[in-house]
């Protein structure tokens, strides 16, 4: 049972560079969720998915769009990456207020 | 503005003893809370929750204890292990969004647990 998963584990970017984080759940979760985390700030929402078809902004939705393909699989998009965005990104699943988190993605952009 | 808050970066305890690890909320409309540990190059793993009507909810070594009128919580563990030593966040559900899960996390402690 994989959980979620995460790809890619790394990336660096260069300014103004685009990209797209994949994130897949294999619960069965409707809720699904993109984090980032810096020093000293704890998780901030970015965006979350609280049903297949449907997304809304979260805490610092600036600069991210997403996409929520089916119900296993939510993308994160950075269309014009920016220093600012350097940062440990993790996806999350959600079903009555049981969370699953996968392994993260360490995003740097230079 | 830090609707949760970890004040303690850090805390290093003897392997055996008791830690605890704080978190101070500002919003009264939080019902849930929970406790994560995240370890260098993983997700966080959820520990321990607890709801809003209870003052206290325990697992094992864990137990979290709630303080509504102080909008305040605290993980114990006891006793500690070295395997403990981890980043520790606390994070809140506000009312009304239990379906939509939109957990708002603190700063996190890290937490040091020494042989």
């Amino acid at each position: 049972n994989a959980g979620v998963t995460q790809t890619p584990k790394f990336q660096v970017l260069k300014t103004g560079q685009s990209m797209t984080l994949q994130c897949a759940q294999d619960m069965n979760h409707n809720s699904m969720y993109w984090y980032r985390q810096d020093p000293g700030m704890g998780l901030r929402l970015i965006y979350y998915s609280a049903s297949e078809g449907t997304t809304d902004k979260g805490e610092v939705p600036n600069g991210y769009n997403v996409s929520r393909l089916n119900k296993r699989e939510f993308s994160l998009r950075l269309e014009s990456a920016a220093p600012s965005q350097t940062s440990v990104y993790f996806c999350a699943s959600s079903e009555n207020r049981g969370y699953t988190f996968g392994s993260g993605t360490r995003l740097t952009v230079v | 503005d830090q609707q949760v808050k970890q004040n303690s970066p850090s805390l290093s305890v003897q392997e055996g003893r008791i830690s605890i690890l704080n978190c101070d909320y500002t919003n009264s409309m939080f019902d849930y809370f929970l406790w994560y540990k995240k370890y260098p190059a993983e997700g966080p793993t959820f520990l321990i929750s607890i709801s809003s009507i209870k003052d206290k909810n325990e697992d094992g070594r864990f137990t979290v204890f709630l303080n509504k009128s102080a909008k305040h919580l605290s993980l114990h563990i006891v006793p500690s292990q070295p395997g403990d030593s981890a980043v520790y966040f606390c994070a809140a559900i506000p009312r009304g969004s239990s379906n939509t899960g939109k957990l708002i996390f603190g700063q996190g402690t890290t937490l040091q647990v020494k042989p």
